[in-house]
């Protein structure tokens, strides 16, 4: 099966400007997490999503960042305007059930510079 | 804030068994142990997680403590492939607190 897919892998932005990223998750998949490591931290969940409906969005940073997930299907984040600090790789996850306990699968992350 | 405890670096001999421990001496009986780990440029990678009995799957071996408060992730014959940064990371097994908390991890070099 193919894997949790991200785009772009990297995107470099000016302060300011708006980027939008998007995950498509394993085929079936109704949970789609949202992670980010920022520069020199750990991993940070960011939220959760069960299929269209925000289950768990208590890690996102501030009201720049947008998370939807129309359909059920791919999501997208949005951050808008982006600031220096947004800096960092954003991972995407899924998982098919709600408590994962067999572990969730993660995309390759999209690597955020803004400049 | 993570509930684990790792050593910050390991080095390992290719061919050899790399294990790798984690103290977690707060872990409440209702949560799992996993073990995650990044491969450089890649997201986290699952690779195994116990709650009580130790286990073993096609990517290693976790063996944890009879109190649960620390545990041993094994590679068995390390490879320069398994060079990454591992997370051993305690979650409830119930639909609280879904989420990962990811600590600092141990990175762990495996050399020639």
């Amino acid at each position: 099966e193919a894997g949790v897919t991200q785009f772009p892998s990297h995107s470099v932005i000016e302060k300011g400007q708006t980027v939008t990223l998007r995950c498509d998750p394993i085929s079936g998949h109704d949970n789609l997490y949202w992670y980010r490591r920022v520069m020199g931290k750990e991993i940070k969940f960011l939220l959760h999503f069960v299929k269209e409906s925000k289950q768990d969005e208590s890690g996102m940073p501030n009201n720049r960042f947008l998370a939807e997930r129309t359909g059920g299907t791919y999501s997208t984040l949005k951050v808008q305007p982006a600031e220096l600090e947004d800096s960092g790789v954003y991972f995407c996850a899924s998982s098919q059930d709600l408590q994962a306990v067999e572990g969730y699968t993660f995309g390759s992350g999209t690597r955020l510079t803004v400049v | 804030d993570a509930k684990t405890t790792q050593p910050t670096s390991m080095d390992c001999a290719e061919g050899r068994a790399a294990n790798l421990p984690c103290n977690h001496s707060t872990i409440s009986g209702n949560e799992y142990v996993y073990w995650y780990r990044q491969i450089h440029s890649q997201g986290p990678q699952y690779i195994i997680h116990g709650l009580k009995n130790n286990e073993t799957n096609e990517m290693a071996s976790l063996i944890i403590t009879e109190d649960r408060k620390s545990s041993t992730l094994i590679l068995p014959h390390a490879t320069l492939r398994d060079t990454a940064v591992y997370y051993c990371i305690v979650r409830p097994s119930n639909n609280a607190g879904n989420m990962l908390t990811f600590g600092g991890g141990t990175r762990l070099m495996v050399k020639p």
